[in-house]
Parts: C-alpha cells; sequence; structure tokens
C-alpha cells in the first residue's frame, strides 16, 4: 500500500537553529499538508500545498516557516529559527484530489528543540 | 482552536464489547467529518468518514453516526478487539477548506 514516508523519525536541534523537515508523499497525489501535535495536545494544521503554492495556512504558520516542492518528489518544512516551542510531532500528508478522500498521514517526525 | 471536542480522554472495554467513542462540535459550517486511529510512533490512519448529509455510515465493525441538530457524533466499534487499543481522533472539515480541525483524541484499552 502506498505510503507517506517522512525523515527523519527524531530530529533533535538547538534553539535558534534552521531544521529541515522532509516527507515523500504519495506519487500520484496533489494536495500536501503539515501538520503538528506538541506533546499532549491536538494535531493542529499548519498549511495546505497545491500546485506548487500554499492553499491555506494557520496562525501557526508565521514567516518562520515556509514549504517547498523543490523536486517533484520531495515536499520540505523548514523552520527557520527553532523555539522550544517548537517541539512536537510534525505530520505531512497528502491527498490524490478533493481535500478530504484518502487523506493520508506519514509517520511523523518528532522534532526536539533544546 | 476548540471547534471539535472529545471529552473522554480515555476509554477502557472489554474485549468483544461495544466501544462508543464521543465527538462534539462548534461550527456549523462543518460539512464532513472522520474519524483516524493512530498508534504509537504512527502517524493518523483514515478509519471512517461521514457527510453532514447522512446521519449514520457504517464499514464492517464501525459504525459512525451523525446527530446534526445536536453537533454530535459517535463512533461505535462492534465487537471490540484487542488491536483496537489506539488513540481515536475525531476531525471535521468545512466545504472548500483543506484543512483538518481535530479534537484531543480518547485513548481506547481493549481489555482482554
Amino acid at each position: 500500500e502506498p505510503e507517506v514516508t517522512q525523515t527523519p523519525s527524531h530530529q533533535v536541534t538547538q534553539m535558534g537553529q534552521e531544521v529541515i523537515l522532509r516527507c515523500v508523499p504519495i506519487s500520484n497525489h496533489l494536495y500536501f499538508y503539515w501538520y503538528r501535535q506538541i506533546l499532549g495536545q491536538k494535531v493542529e494544521f499548519l498549511v495546505s500545498f497545491y500546485n506548487n503554492e500554499i492553499s491555506e495556512k494557520s496562525e501557526i504558520f508565521d514567516d518562520q516557516f515556509s514549504v517547498e516542492r523543490p523536486d517533484g518528489s520531495n515536499f520540505t518544512l523548514k523552520i527557520r529559527s527553532t523555539k522550544l516551542e517548537d517541539s512536537a510531532m510534525y505530520f505531512c500528508a497528502s491527498n490524490p484530489t478533493e481535500p478530504i478522500y484518502g487523506y493520508t498521514f506519514g509517520s511523523g517526525t518528532r522534532l526536539t528543540v533544546v | 482552536d476548540q471547534q471539535v471536542k472529545q471529552n473522554s480522554p480515555s476509554l477502557s472495554v472489554q474485549e468483544g464489547r461495544i466501544s462508543i467513542l464521543n465527538c462534539d462540535y462548534t461550527n456549523s459550517m462543518f460539512d464532513y467529518f472522520l474519524w483516524y486511529k493512530k498508534y504509537p510512533a504512527e502517524g493518523p490512519t483514515f478509519l471512517i468518514s461521514i457527510s453532514s448529509i447522512k446521519d449514520k455510515n457504517e464499514d464492517g465493525r464501525f459504525t459512525v453516526f451523525l446527530n446534526k441538530s445536536a453537533k454530535h457524533l459517535s463512533l461505535h466499534i462492534v465487537p471490540s478487539q484487542p488491536g483496537d487499543s489506539a488513540v481515536y481522533f475525531c476531525a471535521a472539515r468545512v466545504l472548500g477548506d483543506y484543512k483538518l480541525s481535530f479534537g484531543a483524541g480518547t485513548t481506547v484499552t481493549v481489555r482482554a
């Protein structure tokens, strides 16, 4: 069964450092998303991406965050200057067409900012 | 974002019995509701969904009920199996939006 692949599974970074989280969505999917879950809290929407541009973003997704689809297969989330409160599980998801059907999540990257 | 609420953080049920998970929402613009299951160290996995034009959707052991007037939905798992032990998330979306709004999750433990 096709999967959304995320790397690394765990990343530790120092506060103030830049970090890039990587995702390989399912190959025929057209919509891409990042969500995060801070420990003990809800899964929160960060951003959606379609046709090489951001289609929607939350208030969490400020200027410190950016997304990119650099080569037609990878989908990345960059955090420019990490803060302690950025520590969370980050989930990538993708969808083939209509934004709901077949919404598939990756296993997540646990980001720890120290 | 408190639009989707799962007020029971945990549920313990005997194997073979029914598990009932509840979810309430406040946004009347939600038109589609989903349940996801999550094991530790894995991402959420889609379980079952329901459109706002329906009041029930069934898939094997899983049934979702929607009460629009009460802004309430529930997930029934019958019969519960040990492999059902996981965190269950209720999620919803507004027509035309891309994002899903999640509840806080309910941890289900199925006892042998």
